[in-house]
């Protein structure tokens, strides 16, 4: 199976600053035939399902706030909040759904400094 | 608005069953790749199986191959797992979840609120 890596475990930010957590999966995530990165990030608040934050490494699903940003290609992927929120606290989770196994990285807790 | 609600979780000595069900609401439920995915006490989060809209193909992660079963019925909007020969390592909360219309390599967009199963003596 692919191996999704994050890093750091865990992140204390300030509110107002950025924070940038980052994610690498053992093989590429790119299909050459439609440009496209199978790799999404989803946040977790304790006690609460997980939400899509970001798809194609760099979409923002409909909804989340424009502070949330994903880049990255291939292998090497980040999510960046622009400017911690007090509601921005929670797990953070990539996961690549390019190959038949989808698999997740192993989250990063992002609390306030 | 699109809703998932999870039932059937509780308590399973090992080597028993449990039957958990998916209750969707607020799509074309028949169109769409439909997921369980879980999530053990503590730790990261796992998918298990997804199937096809019309039930045709069906995945599985390895560790569950044999033991799992998941189905739908789209005349009641409805996604089931059956667990048999259930382990300690199962263990979680399971949750429903959404996937894309065409294919199965789409990101998990909608999540139910989860079912908790725990397997012990």
């Amino acid at each position: 199976d692919i191996v999704v890596t994050q890093s750091p475990d865990s992140l204390a930010v300030s509110l107002g600053e950025r924070a940038t957590i980052y994610c690498k999966s053992s093989q590429s995530v790119f299909y050459k035939d439609n440009k496209k990165n199978y790799l999404a990030w989803y946040q977790q608040k304790p006690g609460q399902p997980p939400k899509l934050l970001i798809y194609w490494a760099s979409t923002r699903e409909s909804g989340v706030p424009d502070r949330f940003s994903g880049s990255g290609s291939e292998t090497d992927f980040t999510l960046t909040i622009s400017s911690l929120q007090a509601e921005d606290v929670a797990l953070y989770y990539c996961q690549q759904y390019y190959y038949d196994t989808p698999t997740f990285g192993g989250g990063t807790k992002l609390e306030i400094k | 608005e699109v809703e998932l609600v999870e039932s059937g979780g509780g308590l399973v000595q090992p080597g028993g069953s449990l039957r958990l069900s998916c209750a969707a609401s607020g799509f074309n439920f028949n169109t769409y790749w439909m997921s369980w995915a879980r999530q053990a006490p503590g730790k990261g989060l796992e998918w298990v199986a997804d199937v096809k809209a019309d039930d045709s193909q069906r995945y599985y992660v390895d560790s569950v191959k044999g033991r799992f079963s998941i189905s739908r019925d789209n005349a009641r909007n409805s996604l089931y797992l059956q667990m048999n020969s259930l382990r300690s390592d199962d263990t979680a909360v399971y949750y429903c979840v959404r996937l894309g219309t065409e294919s199965r390599y789409r990101p998990m967009d909608v999540w139910g609120q989860g079912t908790s199963v725990t397997v012990s003596s």
